[in-house]
């Protein structure tokens, strides 16, 4: 069955302290994103990944850096977590040029104290 | 700017009913537009995608239209079910961004009573 898994699903953390956010896929896709929601709003694009160390910032990349070493895994790392990071993070993967087949992991829930 | 709207905010409607939720987007230019299905604490499941100028779609007791002359996109639900209740999102594709950008709307949530 293909998905894009997400670890941890639930995640407190105190304010200044690391964060680190993983994402699997097994479908092989080269594309893979970060996104975040917040009440109210749309999600939002923290980075995409084009593949193996190429990465590119989105909309809202402040505060947040990436890490693919695998195909496979895409991590977000937040370094001295702040309060308004507390969010529900996405990560989704695609094909290259697949609009259409985008698919969503079920988030992390981050709430940073 | 939100470039993707949608309406209306919320909705109840009872078991069995029809509903259809409304999507009117300025993103230009416009590629394609998906709706999604969001469970309370789930991830996204699409439910159609529509690509052409004046397109339709249907995928069970889900029917979709998109006019991208007027960018304005409807989402129907026939017959709903309780598991019904969630938030739909629109979601529209931008081919001119390199970066393959997707423009989300902030969502409709419906909730079917019995």
């Amino acid at each position: 069955d293909m998905k894009v898994t997400q670890m941890p699903r639930y995640l407190i953390k105190r304010m200044g302290e690391n964060v680190l956010l993983e994402c699997g896929q097994d479908m092989s896709h080269e594309t893979m994103y970060w996104y975040r929601q917040d009440p109210g709003l749309g999600l939002q694009l923290i980075y995409i990944s084009y593949d193996v160390d190429s990465n590119s910032e989105g909309d809202i990349p402040k505060g947040y850096r990436v890490s693919r070493k695998k195909r496979e895994h895409f991590s977000l790392i937040l370094d001295s977590a702040k309060t308004n990071q507390t969010s529900v993070y996405f990560c989704a993967s695609s094909s290259v040029k697949g609009w259409s087949d985008y698919t969503f992991g079920s988030g992390t829930r981050l709430l940073v104290i | 700017k939100t470039q993707v709207e949608q309406s209306p905010q919320s909705l109840v409607v009872r078991q069995g009913e029809n509903c259809v939720l409304q999507c009117n987007y300025s993103v230009t230019p416009d590629n394609h537009l998906r709706w999604f299905k969001q469970d309370t604490g789930k991830g996204l499941v699409s439910l159609t995608v529509l690509v052409d100028q004046k397109d339709k779609t249907s995928n069970g007791r889900y029917s979709a239209t998109l006019d991208k002359d007027a960018k304005h996109s409807t989402l129907h639900i026939t017959a709903t079910l309780l598991d019904d209740t969630a938030t739909y999102i629109c979601v529209v594709g931008d081919r001119g961004s390199a970066l393959g950008r997707l423009h989300f709307g902030a969502g409709t949530q419906l909730i079917v009573i019995p």
